[in-house]
């Protein structure tokens, strides 16, 4: 699986986008990116992922660039319950395992 | 209805002792995974199973064992315990046949080791 690089920490003002930036200069044509999330003492939760074109749910969006050397996780209108660790990873996607880096620390605040 | 869940969620026992952490998942999901997390919040991967037969094992001590009787379960049992075993063991589910699964995680067992 390649390596990810993501900032250890980031703040985000409550009702703003939050822009998580994930650099994957490794990744294979045929690895996805994913991303999750871990809020405080609880298991990591799925939120996105892609694999060259960008893609919304009705959690966030994922910007993919067009080197697919790195991504962006949007969270549109962050509010104080998306203050969490989020970890980007790319896997291939019948791959047997996910391996989570360090991840960033957002804390949204009021 | 929770998707995966595990027991117990917390477990305090002393060294040297023998402990099992059950997980079962209503997913209808082929693969599942122990994952440890330890006191730096670095989240490791253990095992996984793939329809009961066992796919990934990394570097952990034979004192752990996992078993799973079916592709629903997957339980975690070890040895012998350390102090250095302390951790939150996550269990998650994932359907890899299906391009662009993610995981689903259970919300973890804390396991502190006396």
């Amino acid at each position: 699986d390649a390596k990810t690089t993501q900032p250890p920490s980031m703040d985000c003002a409550e009702g703003r986008a939050a822009n998580l930036p994930c650099n994957h200069s490794t990744i294979s044509g045929n690895e996805y990116v994913y991303w999750y999330r871990q809020i405080h003492s609880q298991g990591p939760q799925y939120i996105i992922h892609g694999l060259k074109n960008n893609e919304t749910n009705e959690m966030a969006s994922l910007i993919i660039t067009e080197d697919r050397k790195s991504s962006t996780l949007i969270l549109p209108h962050a509010t104080l319950r998306d203050t969490a660790v989020y970890y980007c990873i790319v896997r291939v996607a019948n791959a047997g395992k996910s391996t989570f880096g360090d991840g960033t620390t957002l804390t949204v605040k009021p | 209805d929770t998707a995966v869940s595990q027991t117990p969620k917390y477990l305090v026992t002393q060294m040297g002792n023998d402990k099992s952490i059950k997980c079962e998942q209503n997913l209808g999901h082929d693969t599942m995974y122990w994952y440890k997390q330890d006191s730096k919040k670095f989240l490791k991967i253990m095992f996984s199973y793939n329809n009961k037969e066992l796919i990934i094992n990394e570097t952990v001590p034979n004192r752990f064992s996992p078993k799973s009787p079916d592709k629903a379960h997957l339980n975690l049992h070890i040895n012998s315990l350390e102090l250095g075993d302390s951790a939150v063991y996550f269990c998650a589910s994932s359907q890899p046949r299906t391009a662009g699964y993610g995981y689903t995680f259970g919300s973890g067992t804390r396991l502190t080791v006396v």
